[in-house]
């Protein structure tokens, strides 16, 4: 079965850190793209970084660049992202998922819950 | 806000059709194809129309999607109440190298 499942997330303070780990199955991990995206609560959904297929060339929106780190292994079919400095604006369901196109995601995580809070 | 427009809210009766629209700019979806997501509160979006008007295996004909200039629409034909949720367009911007959804529709089946 091919599918994406997110771990990692929890409760952290304003400044720390956390990561959030993708692991895929049932497809050949290194051709896909796979991006997170992150849905804050009463709001839409947000496209935070990517990284491609074939090349693993990463992009980061601007909400998130110079905070949050891509880090993928083709070996484990894995995409883990570093994130630190979290804000209170970071609070929200992460997902992370594989692309088929530019921001045509076929395969979805369950989500996970990132929380920053004192 | 998003550089994405959506109308915040689109409603319609059992077997209507609807239609939500996403108006952007030439910087994106002037230049890149249109994909569009539903989403139901509480679970993982589902990819409904991608490159403008093509349907994942599995999404039912109902769901149709067009592009022109810059804007898009998603029509939805013979609405189900089981179509009560919430819509995104996206589109990726090559200049600057960053994907972006609209600000979503939610969809009410009277």
């Amino acid at each position: 079965e091919v599918q994406v499942v997110e771990s990692g997330g929890g409760l952290v303070q304003p400044g720390g850190s956390l990561r959030l780990s993708c692991a895929a199955s049932g497809f050949t991990f290194s051709v896909h793209g796979i991006n997170w995206v992150r849905k804050a609560p009463g709001k839409g959904l947000e496209w935070i970084s990517c990284s491609r297929g074939g090349s693993g060339t990463l992009h980061y929106a601007d909400s998130v660049k110079g905070r949050f780190i891509l880090s993928r292994d083709n070996a484990k079919s894995s995409l883990d992202l570093q994130m630190n400095s979290l804000r209170a604006e970071d609070t929200a369901v992460y997902y992370c998922a594989r692309d088929i196109n530019f921001l045509a995601f076929d395969v979805w995580g369950p989500g996970t819950m990132v929380t920053v809070s004192s | 806000q998003s550089v994405l427009t959506q109308p915040p809210s689109a409603s319609g009766t059992p077997g209507q059709r609807v239609t939500i629209s996403c108006s952007g700019s030439s910087s994106n979806i002037g230049s890149n194809t249109v994909n569009w997501y539903q989403q139901v509160p509480g679970t993982a979006p589902k990819l409904l129309i991608y490159k403008n008007n093509q349907r994942p295996s599995g999404v039912p004909d109902r769901f149709s999607g067009s592009k022109s200039g810059t804007s898009a629409s998603l029509a939805i034909s013979g609405l189900h109440s089981e179509d009560e949720a919430d819509y995104y367009c996206a589109v990726w911007v090559d200049s600057l190298n960053v994907g972006v959804f609209g600000g979503g529709t939610k969809l009410t089946v009277l």
